[in-house]
């Protein structure tokens, strides 16, 4: 059962443009939403993250927006640059016991010149 | 780059046999949780340890195991590898609150 649906799967942006990730979750009991970038080879990076009594936060060029009633969040990433090509995840947390993550199945953004 | 690191980068075996794989936390982090990622996939929880004890468990059978050491470092073993146990192997460290830093992983591949 996949607690966090992502989408798109894929997704090419023109240097300068937004691009824009999805995440929808089931489990109500979530109270932790973070995105990290993956790099080719590398591990995932922790980006931002974001906890349901805020509906937005923004650091630099990224924004997460949250949506508690409709249990969906979304990435923005403004003035997208060729280096910002890389893999994206959401995940989810409950914040009880393990706190383990819950993950998106990735988005590939592809940032083209 | 997070303080994480993992040992080896990479690691070929055969089904059957048995690998330990290693993880060192960043300093100040007391608990460290392993995902596997499967080849275009997002990463799955296998488990964490917090103060050297197991404290949850994903979806993964009794033949992956793990040790946290006093310094906080860890091990991941699975025993009997089968194919599909091909996959990136992540470790996770962190305070106890929720945030969560990797390291670069270790590839594994089960011919």
């Amino acid at each position: 059962q996949q607690q966090v649906k992502q989408s798109p799967q894929s997704l090419i942006v023109q240097k300068g443009g937004i691009s824009i990730i999805n995440c929808a979750y089931e489990n109500t009991a979530f109270d932790y939403f973070p995105w990290y970038q993956q790099f080719p080879g590398k591990g995932p990076a922790l980006l931002i993250a974001i906890r349901p009594d805020v509906s937005e936060k923004k650091e630099g060029r990224f924004t997460i927006s949250f949506n508690k009633s409709a249990k969906q969040f979304s990435l923005h990433i403004m003035d997208s640059q060729p280096g910002d090509s890389a893999t994206y995840f959401c995940a989810a947390s409950d914040g009880a016991g393990s706190y383990q993550l819950t993950f998106g199945k990735g988005t590939k953004l592809s940032v083209i010149p | 780059e997070t303080g994480v690191t993992q040992s080896p980068t990479h690691l070929i075996k055969t089904r059957g046999q048995q690998v330990t794989l290693r993880c060192s936390s960043q300093s100040g982090h007391n608990t460290v949780s392993w995902y596997q990622q499967a080849l275009g996939q997002g990463p799955q929880f296998i488990f964490q340890y917090y103060r050297e004890e197991e404290n949850g468990r994903g979806n993964f059978p009794p033949r992956f195991s793990g040790l946290q050491f006093p310094n906080y470092s860890s091990e991941l073993n699975v025993n009997a590898l089968e194919l599909d146990d091909s996959a990136l192997y992540l470790c996770a460290t962190g305070t106890s609150q929720n945030e969560q830093f990797f390291g670069p992983g270790t590839r594994l591949t089960v011919l």
